[in-house]
C-alpha cells in the first residue's frame, strides 16, 4: 500500500517555464489537496478536489491550475513559473466524513520546487 | 479567514516534558489535530481531539483543549531525541471539503 505518492521529488525551473506535479493515491479517497509549505507560514491550501472531475480554489490559487481526471490522481500545474512559487509542495488525500466522524489526511513526501 | 497560530521554536532536554501551544480563531471548529513532520518528510497525524472534549491522552501524548480561550496544547512526556520535528496544529472548518487549516508549525529540538 503506497499511500500518497508525489512526483517529482525535486525540480529546478527557470522563470517562465511550465511544469506539472503529479499526485497519486491508492486509498480510494474522494478528497485530494495541494498545499504549499513556506518557512514560518505553515501549510497553505492551493486547490482541492472533492471528487473525480471537480476542483476548487483554496487559499492561494493564483498562478496554479489543477485537474482531477481520475479519482486516484490530482495534478498541479504551473503555467509560467515565478520565483515566488519556490516552495515545498505537499499533496494530501482524505475520505469524506459526516458530522461526528473523524478524518485523517494522508500526505505525500513533498516536492521541493525552486524557480530561478 | 481562519487563523491558527503557534510559536516557531521550542527546545527541551531529553527526558523532560514538552508543551507545544496553538491558538485558533474559528469557534465552529469540529476537530483539531496535531501533525508531526520529520526532516524531509511529509506530515503524519499524531493525534486529534473532537471539539466537545477537553482532554485526550494517548501514551506519551496529552492533548488539552480550552474551547473558551480557543487554545490547544500538545504535551509530550519523557521527550526523546526522536521527537525532534516540526509539529503542526490544524483545524477542520465547516466547509464541505474537510479543509484543514494549519498553524505555522513549531520546531521542537530535543537536547541530549
Amino acid at each position: 500500500n503506497a499511500g500518497v505518492t508525489q512526483t517529482p521529488k525535486f525540480r529546478v525551473l527557470k522563470t517562465g517555464q511550465s511544469m506539472t506535479l503529479l499526485c497519486a493515491q491508492d486509498m480510494n479517497h474522494e478528497y485530494m489537496y495541494w498545499y504549499r509549505q513556506d518557512p514560518g507560514m505553515g501549510l497553505r491550501l492551493i486547490h482541492y478536489s472533492v471528487g473525480e472531475g471537480t476542483t476548487a480554489k483554496g487559499e492561494v490559487p493564483d498562478g496554479y491550475n489543477v485537474s482531477r481526471l481520475k479519482k486516484q490522481n490530482f495534478l498541479l500545474g504551473l503555467e509560467s513559473a515565478a520565483p515566488s512559487q519556490t516552495s515545498v509542495y505537499f499533496c494530501a488525500s482524505s475520505y469524506p466524513t459526516g458530522k461526528g466522524l473523524d478524518t485523517e489526511a494522508f500526505f505525500g513526501q513533498g516536492t521541493r520546487l525552486t524557480v530561478v | 479567514g481562519e487563523d491558527v497560530e503557534q510559536s516557531l521554536f521550542l527546545s527541551v532536554r531529553e527526558g523532560d516534558s514538552s508543551v507545544i501551544n496553538c491558538t485558533y480563531t474559528d469557534s465552529s471548529s469540529t476537530y483539531l489535530y496535531w501533525y508531526k513532520q520529520e526532516p524531509g518528510a511529509g506530515l503524519q497525524l499524531l493525534t486529534y481531539i473532537f471539539s466537545n472534549m477537553d482532554m485526550k491522552q494517548d501514551q506519551r501524548l496529552t492533548v488539552l483543549l480550552n474551547k473558551k480561550d480557543k487554545h490547544l496544547s500538545l504535551r509530550i512526556a519523557d521527550t526523546q531525541t526522536g521527537d525532534s520535528a516540526i509539529y503542526f496544529c490544524a483545524e477542520i472548518t465547516q466547509t464541505g471539503a474537510n479543509n484543514l487549516f494549519f498553524g505555522t508549525g513549531t520546531r521542537l529540538t530535543v537536547i541530549p
